[in-house]
């Protein structure tokens, strides 16, 4: 089946230790998102991508940085995590075109920072 | 920008309906999305509206009035799988300079079933 995939579903790290996160689809959308979801708040957006056009949340600390070398892949990096950064971090994709396309999500990475 | 509000809780018995409000404000609309989310794991696709008025699918319909940026989400015939999140979501508009319709999601409301 279709899907998206993050990977790995759980992460643990050490403060300023730097992490990457993985997410992978076989749907063929253009659009690819990483949200970052603290307990009980909103998916807060990071990053979204139409195709390889980058666009960056205002609010989006520059210890986040973003990279989607194809169609299929995008990855977030932390470049030094804090103790706040501890959340689920979700991938989404969407198709932006014909028609009206909801947001698919991948199961997500939990993330802790020790 | 995007204000999107929803109540924290609502409490329902199994087999009861349910409605959860949502209402928003934003510069640009191009669809209310609704998701389920149970605790842990990603958010699942419920159902959306562009134009105004109610979708229905299965248990679950969704209501939009645009001019009034107002929705619901109205689960019918409670199951206790049902106990879970819901978010609201907005979707921008294409092809602006900061949005490739990117969407912006409520707080989310959490039900709870009751037997």
């Amino acid at each position: 089946d279709a899907m998206v995939i993050q990977n790995p579903r759980y992460q643990v790290t050490q403060f300023g230790k730097p992490v990457t996160l993985s997410c992978s689809q076989t749907l063929n959308h253009n659009v690819m998102y990483w949200y970052q979801q603290k307990s009980s708040q909103a998916p807060k957006l990071l990053f979204h991508y139409y195709d390889k056009d980058f666009n960056n949340e205002a609010d989006t600390p520059d210890n986040f940085q973003s990279r989607r070398p194809n169609t299929s892949f995008c990855f977030l990096d932390i470049r030094s995590p804090g103790l706040g950064d501890t959340a689920m971090y979700l991938c989404a994709t969407s198709r932006l075109g014909q028609g009206v396309s909801e947001a698919f999500f991948g199961q997500g990475t939990r993330l802790t920072v020790v | 920008g995007q204000n999107i509000d929803q109540p924290t809780e609502m409490t329902a018995t199994e087999g009861a309906i349910v409605q959860i409000n949502c209402t928003y404000q934003t510069s640009g609309f191009n669809g209310l999305f609704w998701y389920q989310q149970h605790a842990g794991e990603a958010p699942t696709f419920l159902s959306y509206n562009v134009l105004d008025g109610l979708e229905e699918k299965g248990r679950f319909s969704s209501f939009l009035s645009r001019s009034k940026g107002y929705s619901y989400l109205l689960l019918k015939e409670l199951q206790m799988k049902d106990s879970a999140s819901y978010l609201c979501a907005v979707r921008g508009l294409f092809m602006t300079t900061d949005s490739w319709g990117k969407f912006q999601f409520g707080a989310g409301t959490q039900v709870v079933v009751t037997p």
